[in-house]
């Protein structure tokens, strides 16, 4: 299967505690996006790459998170001293510099307790 | 990115086609009209876009109006695994390049046997 993969698929966490998810994108694709996507509503972007460069952050994304694609192929998520309300499905997406369209990975549900 | 409407849910008859619209009063004369649908527990795929003319793939087919104000995803024979949410999504791609999704709430399309 070539497609954009993450791992875990699904992850649950006490309040409080670090996660860490981790997307890897179809081979070659220099652009990488994340999203966050909760009960009833469409992906919110969250921040997105190009190669290893991070272009754009939304305001969505607190100090409490980071991403990294530290050789401009897979990429992390980490979210610190989670909250109940980052429980969500975080989703990860990639695509080649001259196209449009964007391909999704299947994404890490993450619940907090 | 101009804001899109459509309706939240929807429902057909499996081998029956599907009309699903969505409206967009304010698209630019650069806004591309993209579609994603999401199956139940995976990522969205995407299906189709067009700027002005009608488009066809093996998937789908997309009729826009003329003003451009609106358009119409065409699924000629739903079948239960097509059995998603739509999102209708509009991205200035000259201008922005493949930036970031912006996605509303979509159509929930059921299909009946």
């Amino acid at each position: 299967d070539t497609g954009v993969s993450q791992d875990p698929r699904h992850k649950i966490t006490k309040r409080g505690q670090n996660v860490t998810f981790r997307c890897d994108p179809i081979s070659e694709h220099n652009r990488l996006y994340w999203y966050r996507q909760t009960l009833g509503q469409g992906p919110e972007f969250l921040t997105y790459f190009q190669n290893e460069a991070q272009l754009e952050k939304s305001r969505l994304l607190s100090d409490r998170f980071s991403a990294e694609r530290p050789k401009g192929s897979f990429s992390t998520l980490e979210i610190q001293r989670t909250e109940q309300g980052d429980s969500a499905m975080y989703l990860c997406a990639s695509s080649p510099l001259r196209t449009v369209t964007q391909y999704f990975g299947p994404g890490t549900r993450l619940t907090v307790l | 990115d101009a804001k899109t409407t459509q309706p939240n849910s929807m429902e057909s008859n499996e081998e029956e086609p599907v009309h699903l619209p969505c409206n967009h009063s304010t698209i630019s004369g650069t806004d591309y009209i993209h579609w994603y649908r999401q199956l139940p527990s995976q990522g969205p795929e995407y299906v189709i876009h067009g700027l002005t003319s009608n488009v066809n793939n093996r998937m789908a087919s997309l009729a826009i109006a003329e003003d451009r104000k609106s358009s119409t995803l065409i699924l000629h024979r739903a079948t239960l695994r097509d059995a998603a949410v739509y999102y209708c999504i509009l991205r200035d791609v000259p201008r922005s390049g493949n930036t970031p999704l912006v996605f509303g709430k979509g159509t929930r399309l059921s299909v009946i046997a």
